[in-house]
């Protein structure tokens, strides 16, 4: 298995550049999450899904949309880049929602410059 | 503002030696409490968790205690290896009819001096 995987490692845009960072599991978990990592900040989630079709916002939405048309994939939309939205990108999967998701795979992540 | 806090921000610690990193949550409805680990480069990996009803948990070198009162719990790592030199996040899951969100807290990096 490949577990979690991210597309593109490294990424720079121009403010108000629009574009999409791929997430995919082959793990069957029925979880996905997007969270981004700032320093001294921890990891802020930004939206999760707990099955295909089904999205919900997390701590720092905005600016962000999401869609789950498979189990499989979670794409994470930026609309229209700013400097703000610097940072680390993660995708994680967990087999379960519920009281398992305490358990979550992560990917390798997306490293985002925006000038 | 975090609802959980995490200290301390860094560590430095000899081989050999205990690492403590301390975390302190706000939100009495958080179900579970799990503890990752991040080395450069990589995302970060479960490490070990705790229910709250549990006081403490051990894993190998690793111990998790937990005070439900004070609303506190933290990571021990006993004979701290170089090899342990990683970032680590305490987190908390909140369980609901909305959803499941891991709250994390803001990382403590630790380095073990050989």
């Amino acid at each position: 298995n490949a577990g979690v995987t991210q597309t593109p490692k490294f990424q720079v845009l121009k403010t108000g550049q629009s574009m999409t960072l791929q997430c995919a599991q082959d793990m069957n978990h029925e979880y996905m999450s997007w969270y981004r990592q700032d320093p001294g900040m921890g990891l802020r989630l930004i939206h999760y899904s707990v099955g295909a079709g089904i999205t919900d916002q997390g701590e720092v939405p905005n600016g962000y949309n999401v869609s789950r048309s498979t189990t499989e994939d979670f794409p994470l939309r930026l609309l229209s880049a700013a400097p703000s939205q610097t940072s680390v990108y993660f995708c994680a999967s967990s087999y379960l929602p519920g009281l398992a998701a305490y358990e979550q795979y992560f990917g390798p992540g997306t490293r985002l410059t925006v000038t | 503002q975090q609802q959980v806090k995490q200290s301390p921000q860094s560590l430095i610690v000899q081989k050999g030696g205990i690492s403590i990193i301390n975390c302190a949550y706000e939100n009495t409805a958080f179900d579970y409490f799990p503890w990752y680990q991040q080395f450069p480069g990589k995302g970060p990996a479960l490490l070990i968790a705790i229910r709250p009803d549990v006081s403490e948990k051990k894993e190998g070198r690793f111990t998790i205690s937990f005070n439900k009162s004070a609303k506190q719990f933290s990571l021990h790592i006993m004979d701290s290896q170089p090899g342990d030199s990683a970032t680590y996040f305490c987190a908390a899951l909140t369980d609901n009819n909305a959803g499941n969100m891991l709250t994390f807290g803001g990382g403590t990096r630790l380095m073990v001096k050989p």
